[in-house]
């Protein structure tokens, strides 16, 4: 099965800093993609690739930005980091093309902005 | 542009019983539905998507285009069943856009 990982269970980070939330998947898929997960608001999409060195905004993407040097790993960055985005992350990734295609999610970083 | 909506934060029914979480979406090109669910302490994974017309641990969807619905029932609800369910539209370039999540807890 696919495996996708995420480097962090848990992160606490304090208001200003430069944050970095790293995934990687195993099964050679093309997508990839970073959510987060919030009560009440479900699963929002903020930023996704296609291909390495390529990356697409997703709905919420303001106070990200992300990095995809390699295939198999997908950066996920805040720049400087606010409480506001003291959430849950989930990194996932699928094959692509098209729609209709499983996303597989990894584990989820729980981060706290102080 | 997309949307869907998942009316019901939580839902309690007791084991046996039938339960119904309801997903209503719009958009104007031809959807690709999906439900997700994530157990206490698991990571999200597919349930089951419209397109394989299946039933995956006696949950069934059906795709209504003309009511915008894809609601996932059971006829009888087990304890296991308990978890946060997510429903999901598939639009253009694989991305999906999800609902807000229906917390599911089945009552023994």
């Amino acid at each position: 099965d696919v495996k996708v990982t995420q480097s962090s269970r848990y992160l606490v980070k304090r208001t200003g800093e430069k944050v970095f939330l790293e995934c990687v998947q195993d099964m050679d898929h093309e997508n990839m993609f970073w959510y987060r997960q919030d009560p009440g608001l479900g699963l929002r999409l903020i930023y996704f690739s296609y291909d390495v060195k390529m990356k697409e905004k997703g709905d919420i993407p303001e106070g990200y930005s992300v990095s995809r040097e390699k295939k198999e790993r997908f950066s996920l960055i805040l720049e400087s980091a606010s409480t506001n985005q003291t959430s849950m992350y989930l990194c996932a990734s699928s094959l692509s093309p098209g729609t209709g295609i499983r996303q597989f999610f990894g584990p989820g970083t729980r981060l706290t902005v102080l | 542009a997309q949307r869907v909506t998942q009316p019901e934060k939580l839902l309690s029914v007791f084991k046996g019983a039938p339960v119904e979480l309801k997903c209503n979406y719009s958009y104007s090109g031809s959807p690709e539905l999906f439900w997700y669910v994530q157990y206490s302490r698991q990571r999200l994974q597919l349930l089951l998507r419209h397109i394989s017309r299946e039933s995956i641990k006696g949950f069934t969807a059906d795709l209504n285009k003309g009511e915008t619905s894809f609601h996932l029932k059971k006829p009888f609800a087990q304890e296991e069943d308990s978890a946060m369910y997510y429903c999901a539209l598939g639009t253009s370039g694989s991305r999906l856009t999800f609902g807000e999540g229906t917390q599911l807890t089945v009552n023994p």
